[in-house]
């Protein structure tokens, strides 16, 4: 059990409806990540948010959001949604920002179908 | 920007014997740091070894060693005495900067 929690575990809606995936970090954890695991790809980075503010951000397109909140859980928000949104959205967390060190824990996963 | 590459899609070895799996990177920060994470087929992501980039020694956890190359920008896993449970999809990763970017991954077959 990496301690980061991801929620809902699997989602299955229809083409352009908004979804909402939710993540709790590591106690501790300042950071947090968001990737998207499309069927047998690597990971695409989506965005950092560190202390409830963004810190980078990579192929995340404009029908997405995110947020962490003051109690540092995080949001990601994906709206008029696609087929080709159907992928496995990770979130991990890190202690640190901006340093090179400190390895991301990941939850398990959130798994999106959309029909 | 930063760019990882892994060459390898796929790679079988026969159980007990050792494998390497290939990872290079492009980077202009001084200060990155080098990760190896396994996904089994159950999906989650599991962190193996860690290599900073001014780390004099190669990084070892147990059956897995980072073969870090600095002036050829390589870092390839070693990993020693291959086990059935060792299938899965090997991702090398690179974090400098604020975020941390992952490989396309190998998929690494354990033969018995």
């Amino acid at each position: 059990d990496s301690g980061v929690t991801q929620t809902p575990k699997h989602l299955i809606t229809a083409t352009g409806q908004r979804v909402t995936l939710r993540c709790s970090p590591r106690s501790g954890d300042l950071s947090v990540y968001w990737y998207q695991q499309s069927l047998d790809q690597g990971l695409q980075f989506l965005i950092q948010y560190y202390n409830g503010e963004e810190r980078a951000k990579g192929n995340i397109l404009e029908r997405f959001s995110a947020q962490q909140f003051p109690d540092l859980h995080s949001e990601l928000n994906l709206s008029s949604l696609e087929l080709g949104d159907s992928a496995l959205y990770f979130c991990a967390s890190s202690v640190t920002g901006a340093s090179n060190t400190g390895e991301l824990f990941f939850g398990e996963g959130s798994r999106l179908t959309v029909l | 920007a930063q760019k990882i590459t892994q060459t390898q899609p796929g790679m079988f070895v026969q159980e007990k014997e050792a494998v390497t799996l290939d990872c290079t990177y492009d980077t202009s920060d001084p200060s990155y740091g080098l990760f190896w994470y396994k996904q089994p087929s159950s999906g989650e992501m599991i962190f193996l070894i860690y290599q900073g980039s001014y780390d004099q020694q190669n990084a070892t956890e147990g059956r897995y060693s980072l073969n870090f190359q600095k002036a050829r920008k390589s870092a390839n896993l070693v990993i020693s005495a291959s086990q059935l449970g060792d299938s899965a999809m090997y991702f090398c990763a690179m974090k400098g900067g604020n975020d941390m970017r992952f490989g396309a991954g190998t998929r690494l077959t354990v033969k018995p």
